[in-house]
């Protein structure tokens, strides 16, 4: 089946620090890649949305310029959350989709982000 | 925009019981709705998938079904395990929007007890 990777799956820093994620499709090309937010029992929220060699699309309320994403290939998604804040501390889940496939998207194991 | 509402929020029962986890939408003009099990800490894992088209879909002790005229899905677990326990998530796929894009629910947290 199709998997997806995140890296790494959790990471401390300090603030204003900035932390690189990356998520990949490990064996199949993925057109569409989504970048989640989880806040403790709350649900996942779409931050951007993002195809391999185009701007990412960007949530209403989501700021592009502190949550960069970069699409460079069909199997590597990454974001950086730039100067992170504690309030930045969240479980951020990438999924990819499937080229051919409308509507299905394969979920990453999450990268749990803590801001001291 | 599509607002994904899940009842009940939390779930306590003993082992054996039948269970029926209860999703609701705001607009019906869906793709597809999807069912996830979310473990503490963890990511998603896709248990069942109904296209716009699909009344129900199952999957061993597992039955969805969907009503999309009156905007509601349910997710039947039959002879629950202690196993099963873990956060269950209803996502809307929206046709009119992005391409995959998925609304989420906050899910209903279900524990099973021996």
């Amino acid at each position: 089946g199709a998997v997806v990777s995140q890296h790494p799956s959790w990471v401390i820093c300090k603030s204003g620090t900035s932390v690189k994620i990356e998520c990949r499709s490990l064996d199949f090309q993925a057109t569409t890649m989504f970048w989640y937010r989880q806040f403790p029992k709350q649900s996942l929220m779409l931050m951007a949305t993002s195809n391999e060699g185009s701007k990412a699309t960007y949530e209403q309320g989501v700021e592009k310029d502190k949550f960069l994403i970069n699409h460079a290939s069909l199997t590597l998604s990454t974001l950086t959350v730039t100067s992170a804040h504690p309030e930045d501390s969240s479980f951020y889940i990438c999924s990819a989709g499937l080229a051919g496939a409308l509507g299905t998207q394969y979920f990453g194991p999450g990268t749990r982000l803590l801001v001291l | 925009k599509q607002e994904v509402t899940q009842i009940p929020a939390a779930l306590s029962v003993p082992e054996g019981e039948n269970l029926v986890l209860n999703c609701s939408f705001t607009d019906s003009a869906i793709y597809n709705l999807q069912w996830f099990r979310q473990d503490p800490g963890k990511g998603l894992t896709s248990l069942l998938l109904i296209q716009s088209s699909q009344r129900e879909q199952t999957s061993g002790r597992l039955n969805a079904s969907l009503d999309k005229s009156s905007g509601r899905s349910t997710l039947y677990i039959a002879a629950s395990q202690p196993g099963d326990s873990a956060t269950y998530l209803c996502a809307v796929g929206d046709r009119g929007s992005t391409l995959g894009r998925l609304y989420f629910g906050r899910g209903t947290q279900l524990t099973v007890w021996p």
